[in-house]
Parts: structure tokens; C-alpha cells; sequence
């Protein structure tokens, strides 16, 4: 079946610090990625996605690329911020192009930056 | 316009008692998913209703159950509770059926503690 993998955390960076939080997943065919943030006492949110190889997905200065070739889609940011503090999650949809089969999340990473 | 709404935000329960979970998705939304996020399992899929029919369901027992209304909001049920279903329930809604795009709108969630 399908799987997404990624450091659970708490990842803790100072503010400013260059931000890497590694996806991996396994899935048949051709998946869409994807990127939620779920900030303190808010529900998930969509962050960024990606539905093909090579594809980069970005979104406030948040960035990922559709690595086909590692199964990868690694979060990355050039300077966090304080109130980049929240948890993220690594989804894929298996793009089956026919019924829902529902997104398959990460456990989440729970991301801490200090001032 | 108005988030995706879920009712009770939080409700505890005893073994064996069932319970029923309401949300309502943002305005035009047709699709709602339900979600169960749990320290252990992270965030698993449960079942997702478009149009009033249920489009696919997770690897839950059928105690877990759920319906759509032609308005769009959406109930899911559980039903003779066991200390395991102690979770955040999420309810997810989208323009069509979630998997196809993977943008789903979340909210805060019910959380149920099972004593």
C-alpha cells in the first residue's frame, strides 16, 4: 500500500536557520505530493503541492521538488521565521483517476523556532 | 466565507456508548472526507461522501460509520466505543472528490476521549 515517511521531531532551529524536513514515500504509479501545516489551535492547511516528477512546488518561501527518481519530497525553507512554528505534514493522493482513495499523511514533524 | 465548521469541538465519552460527529463544510463544497489523527497513527482515512454517497472508506470497522445530507454537511457515528477511539476527528471538504486534487480545506477537529 501507500506510505509517506518523515523525521517526526521536534525539529528546534533558530530563527533565521535554513529549514530541511525530509519526505519519503512509497506508491504504485504516479502520486500527487503534497505539503500541510497545521499551526497551534488551527486545522491543517494546505502549504504547497506538487502532481508530477520534477515539479516544484512553493509557497510562502517554502519550497519542495517531486523527486521521482529518490521518492522524495523534501520541505525546504532559506530563513524560518517564529511563526513558521507549527506541524507539517508530507501527503501523497495516489492520483488512481478514479475514486477517492483519501490522502495518505506523514506523522508530522513538529517544527520549534526560536528567536 | 466561512471555514469548515465541526461540532462538539470536544466530548467525552464511556466504553460501549456510541457518538455522533457534525461538520459542516465551507460553502459549495460538495466532498467531505473524515479523518482520524491519533499520537500513534497519525492522521488515517476514514470515509469520503460526495453528493450523498460514500466514495470510499478506510481500514476501519464498520462501527465507524458516517452520511452525507443534501446540504453537504456530514455526520459520522461511532458506535459501542472502546478506549482505542480516543482521537482528533477531522473533517476535510472540497470542491470534488479529494483525492483527485488533494486540496482539502480542514477543520479544527472533534476530539474524543473514550473513558
Amino acid at each position: 500500500g501507500n506510505s509517506v515517511t518523515q523525521m517526526e521531531g521536534p525539529v528546534t532551529l533558530s530563527e533565521e536557520a535554513f529549514l530541511t524536513i525530509n519526505c519519503t514515500y512509497t506508491a504504485t504509479g504516479y502520486p500527487s505530493l503534497f505539503w500541510y501545516v497545521q499551526y497551534p489551535g488551527e486545522g491543517l492547511q494546505l502549504l504547497l503541492k506538487a502532481t508530477k516528477a520534477d515539479d516544484k512546488g512553493s509557497n510562502k518561501g517554502f519550497e519542495a521538488t517531486y523527486r521521482k527518481e529518490t521518492t522524495s519530497f523534501h520541505l525546504e525553507k532559506g530563513s524560518v521565521q517564529v511563526s513558521d512554528s507549527a506541524v507539517y505534514f508530507c501527503a501523497l493522493s495516489p492520483n488512481s483517476g478514479g475514486g477517492a482513495d483519501g490522502l495518505t499523511f506523514g506523522k508530522g514533524t513538529h517544527l520549534i523556532i526560536q528567536p | 466565507k466561512a471555514g469548515v465548521t465541526q461540532t462538539p469541538r470536544y466530548l467525552i465519552k464511556t466504553r460501549g456508548q456510541q457518538v455522533t460527529l457534525s461538520c459542516s463544510p465551507i460553502s459549495g463544497h460538495r466532498s467531505v472526507s473524515w479523518y482520524q489523527q491519533t499520537p500513534g497513527q497519525g492522521l488515517q482515512f476514514l470515509f469520503e461522501y460526495f453528493s450523498e454517497t460514500q466514495r470510499n472508506k478506510g481500514n476501519f470497522p464498520g462501527r465507524f460509520s458516517g452520511r452525507q445530507f443534501s446540504n453537504s454537511r456530514s455526520e459520522m457515528n461511532v458506535s459501542t466505543l472502546e478506549l482505542g477511539d480516543s482521537a482528533l476527528y477531522l473533517c476535510a471538504s472540497s470542491l470534488e472528490v479529494g483525492g483527485r486534487t488533494g486540496e482539502l480545506f480542514f477543520g479544527e477537529g472533534s476530539r474524543l476521549t473514550v473513558l
